[in-house]
């Protein structure tokens, strides 16, 4: 199956800081991206849908501000958490697909985030 | 609103076949997905129904009924490694994915 990539798999930062989070596909174009957000024992959440070359749309309740995120091109987008708070401490999925009919999506390893 | 439901947690026995269940209400439906997933890791897809009828593979087989909002992921022959979260997930009309909150899978020996 396709691969996408997620970048880094874990990181520990402190309050008030920006951590920066990238998802390539490896092996296949992606026009559309996805950001989920996950806390323990909860569902996966979408916080943001990544257009290649657009703007990104943000599910109802997630701060465009906080989460930057960037789809410069058809393999790489990114989600740039700024000003960091022990809340945003979560784990943080991508997905793409090759298309958007395309029957599965493909996940990135996921980025545990842990703001002390 | 969208809304997908399956049980929170089920508990089951090695060797043993185990049924999970999941209905949803959608706005519109382009196919229903079954993911794994283990405990700090991403999802890994399982199966994927768009007609209604049961899809096998090996193992595990996944079963739709469009008419009634309802799957269901059946898991034969039951190891150890397969003590994870299952997550059902719906393809809306605008195809996102909506995702059930998943069911914790606990395998006993």
């Amino acid at each position: 199956g396709a691969v996408v990539s997620q970048h880094p798999s874990w990181v520990i930062c402190k309050s008030g800081t920006s951590v920066k989070i990238e998802c390539r596909s490896l092996d296949f174009q992606a026009t559309t991206m996805f950001w989920y957000r996950q806390f323990p024992k909860q569902s996966l959440m979408l916080m943001a849908t990544s257009n290649e070359g657009s703007k990104a749309t943000y599910e109802q309740g997630v701060e465009k501000d906080k989460f930057l995120i960037n789809h410069a091109s058809l393999t790489l987008s990114t989600l740039t958490v700024t000003s960091a708070h022990p809340e945003d401490s979560s784990f943080y999925i991508c997905s793409a697909a090759p298309g958007q009919g395309h029957t599965e999506a493909f996940f990135g390893q996921g980025t545990r985030l842990t703001v002390v | 609103g969208q809304n997908i439901d399956q049980p929170t947690e089920m508990t089951a026995t090695e060797g043993a076949i185990v049924q999970i269940n999941c209905t949803y209400q959608t706005s519109g439906f382009n196919g229903l997905f079954w993911y794994q997933q283990h405990a700090g890791e991403a999802p890994t897809f399982l199966s994927y129904n768009v007609l209604d009828g049961l899809e096998e593979k090996g193992r595990f087989s996944s079963f739709l009924s469009r008419s009634k909002g309802y799957s269901y992921l059946l898991l034969k022959e039951l190891q150890m490694k397969d003590s994870a979260s299952y997550l059902c997930a719906v393809k809306d009309s605008n195809y996102q994915l909506i995702w059930g909150a998943g069911t914790k899978l606990i395998i006993k020996p």
